[in-house]
């Protein structure tokens, strides 16, 4: 059974980082790429980040751009989302997600459970 | 690539026949995916190629169009139906709609 499982997720204060993790399991973890999408309250789903299998093409959204940064260890089945120099704007719901192909585009098949970032003083 | 959703509300009642339309700012071929999601729940994939149905998900979803122009029709809406539906380009990145919420009528 595939699982995704995102960690990492607390309160912080504006201008601080904060690493989120995501622990995947049921699947060969190295031949897909994954992604990380938010859902600020009140809004819509936003794709924040992608990372293909192989781990050295990254694709970030504009609004994330220069603060985040996506990586993942094959070897521990786990993917990272690092945010600094956090915002307001950035309060969401973090969902990690599995895509269907190891080096392009794909929709999402399997997601993980969420894990709430609160960026607040 | 801007995506628009359309409605962004809609009230229907149980056996009601429902479209939702998506529209893309420029031709994403029929790299379109829908997905379905209700409240503290993670989005879950229906419909992705535009009109490949992912299993598991109930032969009364179906996905149609290409180019610029989309939709997901739900053929007689069940009592689980009554979620938030979103698109998703992947053509160049991915983009998401603004959303669909399907409520009760």
């Amino acid at each position: 059974e595939i699982q995704l499982l995102d960690s990492g997720g607390r309160l912080v204060q504006p201008g601080g980082s904060l690493k989120l993790s995501c622990a995947a399991s049921g699947f060969t973890f190295a031949s897909y790429a994954m992604s990380w999408v938010r859902h600020a309250p009140g809004k819509g789903l936003e794709w924040v980040s992608s990372i293909y299998g192989g781990g050295s093409t990254t694709h970030y959204a504009d609004s994330v751009k220069g603060r985040f940064t996506v990586s993942r260890d094959n070897s521990e089945n786990t993917l990272y989302l690092q945010m600094n120099s956090l915002r307001a704007e950035d309060t969401a719901i973090y969902y990690c997600a599995k895509g269907t192909e190891y080096s392009s585009s794909s929709s999402f098949d399997y997601w993980g459970q969420g894990t709430l970032v609160t960026v607040s003083s | 690539i801007q995506v628009t959703q359309s409605p962004s509300t809609l009230s229907a009642s149980v056996g009601d026949r429902v479209t939702i339309t998506c529209r893309a700012s420029q031709s994403i071929s029929s790299w379109l995916a829908w997905y379905q999601q209700k409240p503290g729940k993670a989005p879950k994939l229906l419909i992705y190629k535009a009109s490949s149905i992912e299993s598991g998900v109930p032969a009364r979803f179906s996905g149609s169009g290409s180019g610029t122009e989309f939709t997901l029709t739900i053929s007689s809406l069940q009592p689980d139906d009554f979620a938030t539906y979103y698109c998703q380009q992947y053509n160049s990145y991915w983009t998401f709609g603004q959303g669909t919420k399907v409520e009760i009528k």
